[in-house]
């Protein structure tokens, strides 16, 4: 069974400090999505990085994708309490079109 | 359309009692998922439907629980019997073919 294990759990930031959450995997990914999900709310879909290595950049938010394709990492930088959430990284199975959702990382940008 | 909706927002019932969600997914969507989350939690996937033939199941869902997506178009999840352990955020989503999934707000149930 493929487990995602997010990390750190929980991170608690200045605004304007830079931050780092990482998503790893028991097995390859096939293909990892991002999602950052507010309170009341669904997630809602950042990225999604399919080529090992791959790098892409969303505004402040940096994603890299490891050359095993079995880690990714989201790093902000300048957070701003904008960015406060849960972030989610999820995986599409293989074959299947179950996505599995990692345990999150729940940030809180002070002001 | 604007998105996904579920209905109820909110639902607060007794141990034992049966309730029913429902989901109606973006019009256009094919594939259509639930998930149950727990308070600070990721999603865990309980099942999804291509169309109206249901895919695949996860193996924590007891028999207590059943979804349908009868037209392929909206869906419902019962759960029978409620039990304390099934107070949770019940998730629903939807995608086109090879595309991202995009959530409702969900329905949150507390099983008193």
């Amino acid at each position: 069974t493929q487990l995602l294990e997010q990390s750190p759990q929980f991170l608690s930031i200045q605004e304007g400090e830079n931050l780092t959450v990482y998503c790893n995997s028991s097995s390859v990914f096939s293909s990892l999505q991002w999602y950052r999900q507010e309170p009341g709310e669904g997630p809602v879909l950042l990225v999604t990085v399919v080529t090992g290595g791959e790098v892409k950049k969303l505004k402040r938010l940096t994603f890299q994708f490891g050359d095993a394709r079995k880690d990714s990492s989201l790093h902000i930088t300048a957070a701003q309490p904008g960015d406060t959430g849960l972030y989610l990284c999820a995986e599409g199975t293989s074959g299947t079109y179950k996505y599995i959702f990692g345990t999150g990382t729940r940030l809180k940008v002070l002001a | 359309d604007t998105g996904v909706s579920q209905d109820p927002r909110h639902k607060i019932t007794k141990r034992g009692q049966n309730v029913t969600f429902r989901c109606d997914p973006i019009s256009e969507h094919n594939r259509l998922y639930w998930y149950r989350q727990t308070l600070g939690q990721g999603p865990e996937f309980l099942t999804y439907f291509q169309n109206e033939a249901q895919l695949e199941k996860s193996r924590l869902l007891s028999d207590r629980f059943s979804a349908e997506r009868p037209k392929g178009s909206f869906s419902t999840l019962e759960i029978q019997r409620t039990e304390q352990g099934d107070s949770a955020m019940y998730l629903c989503a939807s995608s086109p073919p090879g595309g991202e999934l995009f959530f409702g707000e969900g329905s949150r149930l507390t099983v008193l």
